[in-house]
């Protein structure tokens, strides 16, 4: 089993629409990370947390450290947010750098 | 502020040879970490380094090693080569001053992505 599962694997949408994205994990962490990564490699921080809610213009994380979940949410989506989202933990005791990622969630927006 | 750079970018090699990925980090970053992409298992640590030293290494045999130089800029190393090796390798660099420090950001480079035939 992995220790961090991402759901859905794929997500398509329409421009406009509420999009959230759902990381599960099953060790304790004291951070979580996510990632975005666009066609070609790059790869963005959207966020880092260890607890509650942060907002980034039109995203926003939450976690729940209790339920071992976060979940990230696009609003009024657009074409320019398809990318490859995902979802990162730093292991409770481990080192900066030591990340456990998920397997990643596409998303695509349709115009 | 120049971000993370990563050299070469793309690099094509042979089964069985050698290949060395450079990194320098953001300025002032300390902490490089490197990373393993591939469409069979994602996202996967390799090592972390920070102040010259290696702090932690995830599980990959020992072909794989790494080094730090004192102005943080780090290189990767991978031994004779194998067709598995072909993936996405990527670098981060943090501020993180030590182990026991909260978390910072990871800021990631473009990659150098190794094909090896």
């Amino acid at each position: 089993k992995n220790e961090v599962e991402q759901s859905p694997q794929n997500l398509t949408a329409q421009e406009g629409e509420f999009i959230t994205i759902n990381c599960s994990y099953s060790v304790g962490i004291s951070a979580l990370h996510w990632l975005q990564q666009h066609p070609g490699g790059g790869i963005v921080s959207l966020f880092m947390l260890s607890s509650g809610k942060k907002k980034h213009g039109r995203l926003i994380a939450t976690i729940n450290i209790q339920e071992k979940h976060s979940s990230l949410h696009i609003t009024a989506s657009h074409p320019r947010d398809s990318a490859v989202y995902i979802c990162a933990v730093r292991e409770y005791g481990g080192s900066q750098g030591n990340l456990i990622f998920g397997k990643g969630t596409k998303l695509s927006v349709k115009p | 502020k120049a971000g993370v750079t990563q050299t070469p970018r793309y690099l094509i090699k042979t089964r069985g040879q050698q290949v060395t990925l450079s990194c320098s980090p953001i300025s002032g970053h300390r902490s490089v970490s490197w990373y393993q992409q591939t469409p069979g298992q994602g996202l996967q640590f390799l090592f972390e380094y920070f102040s010259e030293t290696q702090r932690n290494k995830g599980n990959f045999p020992g072909r794989f090693s790494g080094r730090q130089f004192s102005n943080s800029r780090s290189e990767m190393n991978v031994s004779t080569l194998e067709l598995g090796d072909s993936a996405l390798y990527l670098c981060a660099s943090s501020a993180s001053r030590d182990r026991g420090s909260s978390s910072y950001e990871q800021y990631f480079g473009p990659g150098t992505r190794l094909t090896v035939t």
